[in-house]
């Protein structure tokens, strides 16, 4: 089966400091996104990103967030300046290429920790 | 706004035996997807069954069932012949069928805890 593949898999950093995760998503999916799961509890949805630009995103991804599709096939996230409270598993996911009704296929994570 | 409730925390079963796990909904749309996730401790998101709620009859993928109880907004998952492999976190999901981002709302979540 196909698969989503994000890199790191652990990253510390300062608090402070900026972080890219990385994720490369399947290769003829439309619809990609990033969730959070800070240590035992719930997957939270953090942005999705449809053709080009977010079609959605929660109250946590502020402005500190960002997102971008550099290259047609790399999908990142960006925290400008992380703080303690980004410490969490972040997962990319994708789907399509029809529809948002169709399965999604979540990475294995990367997990955040900032010090 | 959706909301998905798992009220178990923590489960345990017997080897070989059945458990069943809950999750109830909120929801005002009619089009709408559930789902349950299993995570194991790798953290891998795995998709174990999905259900569309415009189908009566509830999904089943091999030892895992759903009971889709569409009017009480439930949507447990059962899970049959329990294995050692089957431990892990269990994660209820909500996905809106209209959606234009296809965005799933989780659960809390419900350790399962498989006995020899």
């Amino acid at each position: 089966e196909p698969e989503v593949t994000q890199t790191p898999s652990h990253q510390v950093t300062q608090m402070g400091q900026e972080v890219i995760l990385r994720c490369v998503p399947i290769s003829n999916h439309l619809y990609f996104y990033w969730y959070r799961q800070i240590l035992g509890q719930k997957v939270e949805f953090l942005v999705s990103f449809y053709n080009n630009e977010i079609s959605e995103k929660s109250e946590i991804f502020d402005d500190q967030f960002s997102v971008e599709r550099p290259d047609g096939s790399n999908f990142t996230l960006k925290i400008r300046s992380t703080k303690l409270e980004d410490s969490a598993m972040y997962f990319c996911a994708s789907r399509g290429p029809i529809s948002t009704n169709e399965k999604l296929f979540f990475g294995s994570g990367t997990q955040l920790s900032v010090l | 706004a959706q909301t998905v409730t798992q009220s178990q925390p923590e489960m345990s079963v017997q080897e070989a035996e059945t458990v069943t796990l809950s999750c109830t909904y909120d929801t005002s749309e009619s089009d709408y997807y559930l789902f349950w996730y299993k995570q194991p401790p790798s953290r891998q998101m795995i998709l174990v069954i999905r259900q569309e709620a415009y189908k009566q009859q509830n999904a089943t993928e091999n030892r895992f069932s759903v009971n889709f109880q569409k009017a009480a907004k439930s949507f447990s998952l059962k899970i049959s012949d329990s294995q050692l492999g089957d431990a892990a976190m269990y994660f209820c999901a909500y996905g809106i069928g209209s959606s234009n981002t296809g965005k799933l709302i989780f659960g809390q979540g419900t350790t399962l805890q498989v006995k020899p």
